[in-house]
């Protein structure tokens, strides 16, 4: 196990209601990611994370917001919930070194009706 | 713009056989490659990465073909087992840029016992 909890694990959620999706790692890695995953596009990266308060955008950012006030704990808000943000969604997390590999954690499923 | 592309959305092969998944890219950045492996209900598991300096790398059953000029990789494995059938996630780094993985879209493998 690559020591990341992600909470909650299955949310039905309504439209336009504010999501909030929480992923904690216990290996005090720098780097911390979210990436969606969606039948016919694979794994596609959301936000990112290289460090406590710093964080960038992925390649399907737009309706989503992160945080990262703790080394160990990355959060991903939908401010308003549409239903093309049903997804499943996965927080990654990886040391950062030249050649390095990313871990994932178990997966959030995320519905909104 | 797809900088990972797997073509092939699925692949059988009969148990003990090989099966050869293949990658193609398009961004010539990319020194550093790696395979995925996915069963339903849970996040991505590394398998094996290739760096853009070696053109093979061999881990037990599961080893990596990487053909810069051709910007192609492949992952054999060989023999397959009924385990084995699952989605395999391509995907590619550049190094230095904050360890970010582009993924292509999966294969799902089934393995005939």
């Amino acid at each position: 196990d690559a020591g990341i909890t992600q909470s909650p694990r299955h949310k039905v959620t309504e439209t336009g209601t504010p999501v909030t999706l929480r992923c904690h790692q216990t290996e005090n890695h720098r780097y911390m990611y979210w990436y969606r995953q969606d039948p016919g596009h694979g794994l596609r990266l959301i936000h990112y994370s290289y460090g406590v308060k710093d964080t960038d955008k992925g390649e399907v950012s737009d309706g989503y917001s992160v945080s990262r006030s703790k080394t160990e704990d990355f959060l991903l808000t939908l401010e308003s919930a549409t239903s093309s943000q049903t997804s499943v969604y996965f927080c990654a997390i990886s040391q950062g070194q030249i050649g390095n590999t990313i871990y994932f954690g178990e997966g959030s499923w995320l519905t909104v009706v | 713009d797809q900088q990972v592309k797997q073509n092939s959305p699925s692949l059988s092969v009969q148990e003990g056989r090989i099966s050869i998944l293949n990658c193609d890219y398009t961004n010539s950045m990319f020194d550093y490659f790696l395979w995925y492996k996915k069963y339903p209900a849970e996040g991505p598991t590394f398998l094996i990465s290739i760096s853009s300096i070696k053109d093979k790398n061999e881990d037990g059953r599961f080893t990596v073909f990487l053909n810069k000029s051709a910007k192609h990789l492949s992952l054999h494995i060989v023999p397959s087992q009924p385990g084995d059938s699952a989605v395999y996630f391509c995907a590619a780094s550049v190094t230095g840029a904050n360890s970010k993985l582009t993924f292509g879209k999966g294969i799902t493998l089934s393995v005939r016992p």
